[in-house]
């Protein structure tokens, strides 16, 4: 079945560490691919989007993800975290082209001083 | 310009009792979308619209439906509510092959 796994449901990180988050898909094409981050109580707000192109992309609040075919993965970096970071992050695919986004369970970041 | 908006916040209905969820978008987005989210299963499209007078149906779908009689609103609508809708539900706008915008969310329980 298509899916999308992210294997981390916590993560704590000392502020001013790096952090990673994991996302794996199981489709048989690329898919498009995003980065979500949901602070408590509020919606979603889009960190980075993949189409096409350089396989590393930049997005807000210093993240970046990096898409690698061959591991099916789409993995969040940011090298050096705030504590303002503590929120949950969802990683999604649109395997259709009409934005019909299917979204892993979530990683939820706690960040200690 | 406010994005998108939910009406309302919060409900508490009774097993059985009927309710609309409305979305409205000052984007001007073609594409809307409705979501839920429960805890430890991330977000699940229930119903999409690709533009007015059209709608769709997502990955879990049973038990609502929704129309778009305007560009700018998505209502979704629980018949017969049950305890297993509870659950904060999302909408969400785009233009086509673009970010999609989401509103601040609905959460809703059922008794």
């Amino acid at each position: 079945a298509q899916s999308v796994t992210q294997p981390d449901i916590h993560i704590t990180v000392s502020e001013g560490a790096s952090l990673e988050l994991r996302c794996n898909y199981s489709y048989g094409a690329t898919p498009y691919l995003f980065w979500y981050v949901q602070s408590p109580g509020q919606g979603l707000q889009l960190l980075l989007k993949y189409f096409s192109g350089d396989t590393l992309v930049q997005g807000i609040k210093g993240f970046e993800a990096e898409f690698k075919r061959s591991q099916s993965s789409f993995n969040l970096r940011k090298p050096s975290v705030h504590w303002s970071d503590a929120a949950e992050y969802f990683c999604a695919v649109d395997v259709t082209g009409f934005q019909k986004l299917v979204f892993g369970t979530g990683t939820r970041l706690l960040v200690s001083p | 310009n406010a994005g998108v908006t939910q009406t309302p916040k919060f409900r508490v209905l009774k097993t059985g009792q009927s309710m609309t969820l409305l979305c409205a978008q000052d984007m001007n987005h073609e594409y809307m979308y409705w979501y839920r989210q429960d805890p430890g299963m991330g977000l699940r499209l229930i119903h999409y619209s690709v533009g007015e007078g059209t709608t769709a149906k997502g990955e879990v779908p049973d038990g609502y439906n929704v129309s778009r009689l305007k560009k700018q609103n998505f209502l979704l609508g629980l018949e017969s509510a049950a305890p297993s809708q509870t659950s904060v539900y999302f909408c969400a706008s785009s233009y086509p092959w673009n970010e999609q915008f989401f509103g601040p969310g609905t959460r809703l329980t059922v008794l």
